[in-house]
């Protein structure tokens, strides 16, 4: 069965502290890896796509990579506006529409 | 202008009652979706329509029903209510059908609980 983890359930980091995300994925031939942010009480936000193994791509203090059993969201000198929880997603080859959610990994960054 | 926009934002009820859940997005998009997600914070499809066409109904109680007047508008009608209802509703939107290169955009959710 396609399943997706993310690990750690919550990551508490004092601001600055550098770290990393993970999302393990049990999907063969994935056609896409998501990684979304969603703050308490709202909806998830779109952050970044992957395609393939070896793909890496940046957005400010976050990095996402992707190899072929995972992805790694990596977070350089987080600030406290960066904590939100964080959900992965992959999007397997048998469908072209449905997404797997992971449930997510809650970042708190204490000032 | 908040792209995708989703009422109420918190829903309590009655077991066996019926609500409605109203889904609006402004940003042109051909394709609409309801997600649950559930207390442990699973996001799981529901419905999915494009241009007012349902592309995706996966096993969803029929007690659950989508309506798209127009494809700027997908609601969520749910009749006799259930405690295992109570989860947050979140509709989204993507410009391609299927959503197979697009970002996803989200409503903030609509926060359902059945007493």
């Amino acid at each position: 069965e396609d399943q997706v983890t993310q690990s750690p359930e919550a990551l508490r980091l004092q601001e600055g502290e550098s770290s990393s995300l993970n999302c393990s994925y049990t999907v063969s031939g994935l056609r896409g890896l998501f990684w979304y942010r969603q703050d308490p009480g709202k909806g998830p936000e779109f952050l970044f796509t992957l395609y393939s193994a070896g793909e890496e791509k940046e957005k400010e203090r976050l990095k996402a990579t992707l190899t072929k059993k995972e992805s790694f969201l990596h977070i350089t000198a987080p600030k406290p506006e960066d904590s939100a929880t964080y959900l992965c997603a992959v999007q397997p080859p048998r469908s072209n529409y449905q997404l797997i959610w992971g449930a997510g990994t809650k970042l708190i960054i204490k000032p | 202008d908040t792209a995708v926009s989703q009422t109420p934002k918190y829903l309590v009820t009655q077991m066996g009652n019926d609500k409605s859940i109203k889904c609006e997005q402004n940003l042109g998009h051909d394709t609409m979706y309801w997600y649950k997600q559930d207390s442990k914070k699973f996001l799981k499809i529901m419905f999915s329509y494009n241009n007012k066409e349902l592309i995706i109904n996966e096993t969803v109680p029929n007690r659950f029903s989508p309506k798209s007047p127009d494809k700027a508008h997908l609601n969520l009608h749910i009749n006799s209510l259930e405690l295992g209802d109570s989860a947050v509703y979140f509709c989204a939107s993507s410009q391609e059908r299927h959503a197979t290169n697009e970002k996803l955009f989200f409503g903030s959710g609509t926060q359902l609980s059945v007493l």
